[in-house]
């Protein structure tokens, strides 16, 4: 059965401060990884997609790594800042299928003043 | 929000009772989708269509269908809604399939009493 999971299941940093956000995965065949980052009460925001072939991913302050041969992947977030306060998800698609997708659960994220 | 917005926001109903959530789309995505999102889990697909009256089930269909009569609007009725059918439900489109980022709508609030 496709799985991902993700750790830790919360985290909470003073600002200013980076964090580093995990994510394993048992899903095959492999298509891509993305992070998505999802505030309170809303609906959940891409922030990086990649496929085999890419090791490494940067959206602003936001960096994604993925090791396809360890299944895992990584999203470290620089200079914490208060809006960063919210829920990361990693999500793996398997090749072939519209429904091909396995969501972790999440990392809730408080970065405090 | 790329275009997305789902009515209603929020709703309470009784048990019992039938429910039709509208997830509506200005960007003409050929593939919609329906997720719940619950306390303890991941993003769980419901139904996903991938055309005009071309729709499929997902991980957690029972007691909900669809209808996609025109490309901008994927409804979601709960025939009797139950308790356990208590959750925020998410829209999400996309051009391509399962294989590319999706695009979430704000989400409808549920409680079922």
């Amino acid at each position: 059965k496709n799985q991902v999971e993700q750790s830790p299941q919360s985290l909470i940093i003073l600002e200013g401060k980076n964090c580093t956000l995990q994510c394993n995965y048992t899903v095959s065949p492999f298509s891509n990884l993305r992070w998505y980052k999802q505030d309170t009460g809303r609906g959940p925001v891409s922030l990086t997609i990649m496929t085999f072939s890419e090791n490494t991913k940067s959206n602003g302050r936001y960096t994604a790594t993925l090791d396809a041969d360890t299944k895992q992947s990584s999203l470290h977030i620089t200079a914490s800042q208060l809006s960063d306060s919210a829920s990361y998800i990693c999500v793996v698609s398997a090749r072939g299928g519209a429904d091909g997708l396995t969501f972790g659960k999440g990392t809730h994220l408080i970065i405090q003043p | 929000d790329a275009g997305i917005t789902q009515s209603p926001r929020h709703k309470v109903t009784e048990t019992g009772t039938p429910v039709t959530l509208r997830c509506h789309q200005t960007e003409n995505h050929r593939y919609m989708y329906w997720y719940r999102q619950d306390p303890g889990h991941g993003l769980r697909l419901i139904h996903y269509s991938y055309g005009v009256k071309d729709t499929d089930k997902g991980e957690v269909s029972d007691g909900y269908s669809v209808s996609r009569s025109k490309t901008e609007d994927f409804l979601l009725t709960l025939e009797s809604a139950t308790s356990s059918q208590t959750s925020v439900y998410f829209c999400a489109i996309n051009q391509a399939g399962a294989e590319e980022t999706q695009y979430f709508g704000p989400g409808t609030r549920l409680l079922v009493l």
